[in-house]
């Protein structure tokens, strides 16, 4: 089974609809990232988790807001959803405390796509 | 701030060898790391080197680091089909409260 898995794995949605996309990681690690892709672009960071009461803001948090419901979940909300948020989105986790070098390793979901019409 | 600057495209020929180049800007990054993403599937972990190493070898893979010009170069010898992927250059500061910073990219097409 995957250590870190995202579903959906492909949504379609429409303007101004409210989405949820859900992460769950069996690897226990405290550290979850949410990252979109965007060709051309990257990986960008939206938000990350240190832990179960840590939210921080990354690169590109506007119109996206999150939630660590345990240790093993983190969930990424698009409040109302508009055609430039559609993009790969990638879940990730670490643990520099328990991971040997190289401490900073991430692991990643296997993606969703999210297309916004 | 951190930056990650790669070229975003590469192809070669199969059992050429590919390099791919990648700029920093953080001279206090004690990890650089290079992933790889295979077509419909996440970033996995390729290799890493850590900062005060000139070159680390790993079978077909090289990683060579000038501090100094803060530049990080992965090599695939006898490069193969299965090679072609996306490979992100990424470094991370020394603060156990930091995060990945990723270049954009690049992407490696080998052709029979």
């Amino acid at each position: 089974d995957a250590d870190v898995t995202q579903t959906p794995r492909n949504r379609i949605t429409k303007t101004g609809k409210r989405i949820m996309l859900e992460c769950s990681q069996t690897k226990g690690h405290d550290r979850m990232y949410w990252y979109r892709q965007d060709p051309g672009l990257g990986l960008r960071l939206i938000y990350y988790s240190f832990d179960v009461k840590d939210i921080n803001k990354g690169e590109i948090s506007d119109g996206y807001s999150v939630s660590r419901q345990a240790q093993a979940k983190f969930s990424l909300s698009l409040e109302s959803a508009i055609p430039n948020q559609t993009a790969l989105y990638f879940c990730a986790t670490s643990d520099p405390g328990t991971s040997g070098p190289p401490w900073g390793e991430q692991f990643f979901g296997p993606g969703t796509r999210l297309t916004v019409l | 701030g951190e930056d990650v600057e790669q070229s975003l495209f590469l192809s070669v020929r199969e059992g050429d060898s590919s390099v791919i180049n990648c700029t920093y800007t953080d001279s206090s990054s004690t990890y650089l790391y290079w992933y790889k993403q295979e077509p419909g599937a996440g970033l996995q972990l390729l290799t890493y080197i850590f900062s005060n190493m000139d070159m680390k070898q790993d079978q077909r893979l090289t990683v060579l680091l000038n501090k100094k010009d803060k530049h990080l170069s992965l090599r695939i010898a006898d490069t193969q089909t299965g090679d072609s992927a996306i490979y992100f250059c990424a470094e991370i500061p020394p603060s156990g409260y930091s995060t990945l910073t990723f270049g954009k990219g690049t992407m490696l097409l080998v052709s029979p």
